[in-house]
């Protein structure tokens, strides 16, 4: 089936960890990106990549870093300096030449 | 003030009713979504628009670029269709990049 797999569902860790969030996707999509979604807000973008080998930063990129090493795959790095890193995180993927995009399950990340 | 706004925020029907959600925004765009995330959080796409008129089974969706104004319309609505369902713009330019609502939390009552 294609798709957008992200992995795990749920996540734990402790205050001061990096942790990264996978995100997969076998659709042959160029275009990836990466946002966060916190409760009464809408979701935010915070990081894009456009092809293989090169990312843009969202609008809340910072404490966050990515990797575009292949086509597939978009892993999301959130690292101890984000200061508030508890929040829903949503994958998402999109051919160059379209507007739509779509969307993996989710990683719902509490740091503790 | 955000740059898409819906309302409302929240809404509870009872099962058999006609359901509008509504989407405003203050930037030009070149194609405005609709999407619905169910409890757990994965977002499915339902609609993409960027003038008049879309319909798919019980739904329906309208934009009016002049107005800058969307509508989610759902007929003879079903606990099923619960869910939040998000509204979503895409600016100009080349990066895809999406503008999203806050979201309206719909739950249909049997």
């Amino acid at each position: 089936d294609g798709g957008i797999t992200q992995s795990p569902k749920y996540l734990f860790r402790k205050e001061g960890q990096n942790v990264t969030l996978s995100c997969e996707q076998n659709l042959n999509h160029d275009a990836m990106y990466w946002y966060r979604q916190d409760p009464g807000q809408g979701l935010r973008l915070i990081y894009y990549s456009q092809i293989v080998n090169d990312f843009q930063k969202g609008d809340i990129a910072e404490g966050y870093s990515v990797s575009r090493e292949k086509k597939e795959s978009f892993p999301l790095t959130v690292t101890s300096a984000q200061k508030n890193p508890t929040a829903f995180y949503l994958c998402a993927s999109a051919r160059q030449d379209s507007n739509e995009q779509f969307f993996g399950p989710g990683t719902r990340l509490t740091v503790l | 003030k955000n740059e898409v706004e819906q309302s409302p925020q929240n809404l509870t029907a009872q099962e058999g009713e006609f359901i509008t959600i509504n989407c405003s925004y203050s930037v030009g765009i070149s194609a405005l979504h609709w999407l619905q995330q169910h409890p757990g959080g994965g977002i499915v796409s339902l609609f993409m628009l960027s003038s008049g008129k879309k319909k798919h089974g019980r739904l329906i969706a309208t934009i009016n670029i002049q107005e800058k104004h969307s509508s989610l319309h759902i007929t003879a609505s079903h606990p099923r269709d619960s869910a939040v369902y998000i509204c979503a713009v895409r600016g100009g330019g080349a990066t895809n990049k999406l503008i999203f609502g806050t979201g309206t939390l719909l739950a249909v009552q049997p």
